[in-house]
């Protein structure tokens, strides 16, 4: 039974350019959340994905944006990518309205 | 944003010693997990709690939900070096959603 997995482990992006992650979500979970956490910080919660919708927004811009698929997976975007946005980006899956939520890995994004 | 505060910040203990930590916050929430984090992973579910004043257990971890549902705390006995990480409470408050808050992290450095 896969867990959480994301892809790419590890990204190098400049000022400006625009990103995509990935996650698929543990076998049987049909809710996405997104996750930034920054060096020493606890996750800060972006968004969660349920039924092919962005459910609840946490507190980011508008450059974060993002996408649920049919089968559960999600894609996290982010466009004019800052110097800050450099950090942990995680995913992690859960059932609708449950209260445990199961991380994945983690995609680290470094802005040059 | 919302603040759960985790005390202490970080702690230096000799195998074998007991730790206890804990998590507060001005907000009411539903539910109180506990994850524990390696450096450059993403967080792992230890324990979940589900109403005021419960207590669980999982081997030699130990939590409960605080009374007020403001608090939660994690005991760990007889500490051993895999125990080494940082460890975040997390939880949804109360009437505010799906949305997924976390503490500051207490940082927990084992010394065999």
């Amino acid at each position: 039974d896969a867990g959480v997995t994301q892809s790419p482990t590890h990204l190098i992006k400049t000022r400006g350019q625009q990103v995509t992650l990935r996650c698929s979500p543990k076998s049987g979970h049909d809710t996405v959340s997104w996750y930034q956490q920054a060096l020493g910080q606890g996750p800060q919660f972006i968004f969660q994905y349920y039924e092919e919708e962005e459910r609840q927004r946490g507190n980011f811009p508008d450059r974060f944006s993002g996408h649920q698929f049919p089968n559960y997976s999600s894609e996290l975007n982010v466009n004019a990518l800052l110097l800050g946005d450099s950090a942990l980006y995680l995913c992690a899956s859960s059932l609708v309205d449950g209260n445990e939520q199961f991380f994945g890995p983690g995609t680290r994004l470094t802005v040059l | 944003g919302q603040q759960l505060n985790q005390s202490p910040q970080s702690m230096f203990i000799q195998e074998g010693e007991d730790v206890s930590m804990n998590c507060t916050s001005s907000s009411i929430f539903n539910t109180w997990l506990w994850y524990k984090q390696d450096p450059g992973e993403g967080p792992v579910l230890l324990i979940a709690l589900y109403k005021a004043g419960e207590l669980t257990s999982n081997g030699r971890l130990t939590a409960q939900f605080g009374i007020t549902r403001k608090d939660s705390f994690l005991n760990i006995s007889a500490s051993i070096p895999s125990d080494v990480g940082i460890y975040f409470c997390a939880g949804p408050i109360s009437n505010t959603g799906n949305q997924f808050y976390f503490g500051t992290g207490t940082s927990l450095t084992v010394i065999p």
